[in-house]
């Protein structure tokens, strides 16, 4: 089993739709979790942390369900800028030191 | 704050050549950077862990030997890869850790391109 996992998507969705991503991961010791944003050809770009008590940044809403171990990051009213593969991240180790991050969901938002 | 600069952004060298690539921490002090490769179409798959005054610990499957990493100061590791292969063609990225903060930033990035 890898230890952080996504679905590769792609997932296509009309501008102005909701669209949601899960990941899992595998080490139950996990303390952090992010999402990033990676354009084509870019490095990634931290889009938002995840909380135990979940967290909402503007369009952006990430839960953590630790029972399940896993993460979710929720897009409202998508735009086309939203366009972007999202990767899942983990910390794996209790000193939060090393991340490793998911295979991504690419996203696509058609006008 | 937590500015991360990587050079070259892109580079073509002939198989057998080395080639140095630099990550910098501009401003904070990084005692940890990780050193990350990504193929097309896949996820980042980290490489080796730089420390500060000490070797790097490299993933497994990662030829220490062919990717050397020195990591001299607390803003700069370097990553070379020695003898290049056309195989070894990818994008490579580092990220740095602020101390007492989880958040990682990371470089932009250098394409390499062997042939």
């Amino acid at each position: 089993r890898k230890e952080v996992e996504q679905d590769p998507g792609p997932f296509n969705v009309p501008e102005g739709a909701t669209v949601a991503f899960n990941c899992t991961y595998s080490n139950s010791a996990s303390q952090s979790f992010f999402w990033y944003r990676q354009d084509c050809r870019k490095e990634p770009k931290l889009l938002m942390s995840v909380y135990s008590s979940g967290n909402e940044d503007g369009r952006f809403t990430a839960q953590l369900n630790r029972a399940s171990q896993y993460i979710s990051l929720l897009i409202r009213d998508s735009k086309l800028s939203d366009s972007a593969t999202y990767l899942c991240v983990v910390n794996v180790d209790s000193s939060a030191s090393k991340i490793i991050f998911g295979s991504g969901t690419r996203l696509s938002i058609r006008p | 704050g937590a500015v991360v600069s990587q050079h070259p952004s892109r580079v073509i060298c002939k198989s057998g050549t080395s080639v140095k690539i630099e990550c910098r921490s501009l401003d904070f002090q990084a005692t940890t950077m990780f050193w990350y490769r990504q193929f097309p179409k896949q996820s980042l798959m980290l490489m080796a862990t730089s420390n500060e005054g000490s070797k790097a610990t490299y993933e497994q499957g990662v030829e220490k030997d062919k990717f050397l990493i020195n990591h001299a100061s607390l803003t700069l590791s370097t990553l070379t890869v020695t003898s290049a292969h056309p195989e070894d063609s990818s994008f490579y990225i580092c990220s740095a850790r602020r101390d007492n903060d989880y958040g990682y930033t990371f470089g932009s990035g250098t394409r390499l391109t062997v042939v």
